[in-house]
C-alpha cells in the first residue's frame, strides 16, 4: 500500500505475556519510528531507526521493550511480560531524512489491552 | 526527551471562525516544525511544516507562524469546520535527523 501500515490493529493480552507489534513503513523511507500514545495524551517517543545506523533506543521506557527493523523496511516492536500501564496504543511513522527530507508519516496504530 | 508544550489544552470555536492554536517549543536547536491533526482512532496527519529560515508559511486554510526569539509556533486555521474538529499537535526536531518530540496536544472543539 501507499501508506504506513501496522499489524495488528488491536491486541489484547494478559498481564506477563509477551507482544509483538509489526511496522511496514513508506516503501523507500530511510527512517522509521515508534512512538506510544497512552489515553488522551501526546507521543511519547520510543524508538529512531535511520537507514544503517545503530538505533536510538532513548526513548525505551525499560528493557521489557525492544525493537528490531530488517534494512528499510519491516519493523517489530517487542513488549515482554506485559504490564498494565503498558496499555496505550503504539504508533508506528517513516519519514524520508536527507536533501529531501519529509515530514513523518503515521500508520494508524496498534491498540494494546493489557488485562 | 526535549520538552515540547502546548498552551490550551482544549479549544473551542463557532463555525466559521479562525482557530489559533499555540505550542512553546524548548530546544533552540530544533530547526523543523511540523503541525499534525489527529481524529478518534487514526494516526497523526500532516498538516504543514515550517523551517527554521522562514517565520511563516500558508497553506489551504492553514497557517503556520514561527517565533524562535520565543520559541513559539502558532498553528492558524481560516473558517473552521466541523471536520477540523481533532487534537493537534506540534513537532519539533531537526531536518537533517528527523527525529520528533512531539506536544500532548490541543483538542479542538467546532461548534456548529
Amino acid at each position: 500500500g501507499a501508506g504506513v501500515s501496522q499489524s495488528p490493529s488491536n491486541k489484547v493480552t494478559e498481564k506477563g505475556k509477551d507482544v509483538e507489534l509489526r511496522c511496514d513503513p513508506i516503501s523507500g523511507h530511510t527512517a522509521l519510528y515508534w512512538y506510544r500514545q497512552r489515553l488522551g495524551q501526546g507521543l511519547e517517543f520510543l524508538i529512531y531507526f535511520q537507514g544503517n545506523s545503530a538505533p536510538d533506543k532513548s526513548g525505551l521506557p525499560s528493557d521489557r521493550f525492544s525493537a528490531e527493523r530488517t534494512g528499510e523496511s519491516v519493523s517489530t516492536l517487542t513488549i515482554q511480560r506485559t504490564q498494565q500501564e503498558d496499555s496505550a496504543v503504539y504508533l508506528c511513522a517513516s519519514s524520508l531524512v536527507g536533501q529531501n527530507s519529509s515530514p513523518l508519516h503515521f500508520g494508524n496504530g496498534t491498540r494494546l489491552t493489557v488485562t | 526527551g526535549e520538552s515540547v508544550g502546548l498552551h490550551l489544552p482544549t479549544l473551542s470555536v463557532q463555525e466559521g471562525d479562525n482557530s489559533i492554536i499555540n505550542c512553546a517549543y524548548s530546544n533552540s536547536a530544533s530547526d523543523y516544525f511540523i503541525w499534525y491533526k489527529q481524529e478518534s482512532g487514526k494516526g497523526p496527519q500532516f498538516i504543514i511544516d515550517i523551517r527554521s529560515n522562514m517565520d511563516k508559511r500558508q497553506g489551504q486554510r492553514v497557517t503556520v507562524l514561527l517565533n524562535k526569539t520565543v520559541k513559539h509556533l502558532s498553528l492558524q486555521i481560516a473558517a473552521t469546520q466541523p471536520g477540523d474538529s481533532a487534537v493537534y499537535f506540534c513537532a519539533e526536531g531537526d531536518y537533517n535527523f528527523n527525529k520528533f518530540y512531539f506536544g500532548s496536544g490541543t483538542k479542538l472543539n467546532v461548534k456548529p
